[in-house]
């Protein structure tokens, strides 16, 4: 069955960078895009970004300015989010989540993982 | 992007029906049959329900069904059961292309 774990998260203090990763089994990881979503404590869910199975294509939320990277490991069903000039507002709990496109458009999350917590902090 | 609208909550007793509006703009919504709905149970990671406006994933109950008029989307959950009790998140694909979510809605099983 389908499971994604993440890993990565604490806390950091505000301007410094963090990379969190989602480790992929189940599934035949390079044929599927994968998408980042978080949801700051007690708040709805915010979307993040997105890449392509090949990893050709990424997306990103509006609100991320650029500061956030998304990308993957194939040869390690890995997929990585990493976060840069971090500040208070990013605290959240980080889902990886699978879709069921590769390249075409990715729209759906239709497994998740349980999340890792970012807090950020002085 | 702004966030889709819907409702902070929605009540109802067992066994009757409730019917949950996200409501978006012609770049998202009424644009693309690219809806989705997720549930999310307190300290649990959410659960899709709802995808490609009103189709239902394998193993998901009959109880869920979703529908699209305009630039409004709707999840009506029928037969109201206990377990339902959670935070329902709709999502939409956007000319940007990009996804966003609306803000959730609480439902509770009075």
């Amino acid at each position: 069955q389908v499971q994604l774990v993440e890993s990565g998260g604490g806390v950091v203090q505000p301007g410094r960078s963090l990379r969190v990763s989602c480790a992929a089994s189940g599934f035949i990881f390079s044929n599927y895009g994968m998408h980042w979503v978080r949801q700051a404590p007690g708040k709805g869910l915010e979307w993040v970004a997105v890449i392509s199975s090949n990893g050709n294509k990424k997306f990103y939320g509006d609100s991320l300015m650029g500061r956030f990277t998304i990308s993957r490991d194939n040869s390690k069903n890995t997929l990585y989010l990493q976060m840069s000039s971090l500040r208070v507002e990013d605290t959240a709990v980080y889902y990886c989540a699978k879709d069921p496109a590769g390249d075409t458009t990715m729209v759906i999350a239709d497994h998740w993982g349980q999340g890792t917590l970012v807090t950020v902090s002085s | 992007q702004s966030a889709l609208t819907q409702p902070a909550s929605v009540s109802g007793s067992p066994g009757q029906s409730i019917t949950i509006s996200c409501t978006g703009t012609d770049s998202d919504i009424r644009a693309y049959n690219y809806v989705s709905w997720y549930q999310q149970h307190p300290g649990t990671a959410p659960k899709l329900i709802i995808y490609d406006v009103s189709w239902r994933p394998s193993g998901v109950s009959d109880r869920f069904s979703g529908s699209k008029s305009d630039n409004t989307a709707f999840l009506t959950v029928s037969g109201l059961q206990a377990d339902d009790e959670a935070d329902y998140y709709c999502a939409s694909y956007t000319k940007s292309k990009k996804l966003v979510f609306g803000g959730g809605t609480k439902v509770t099983v009075l």
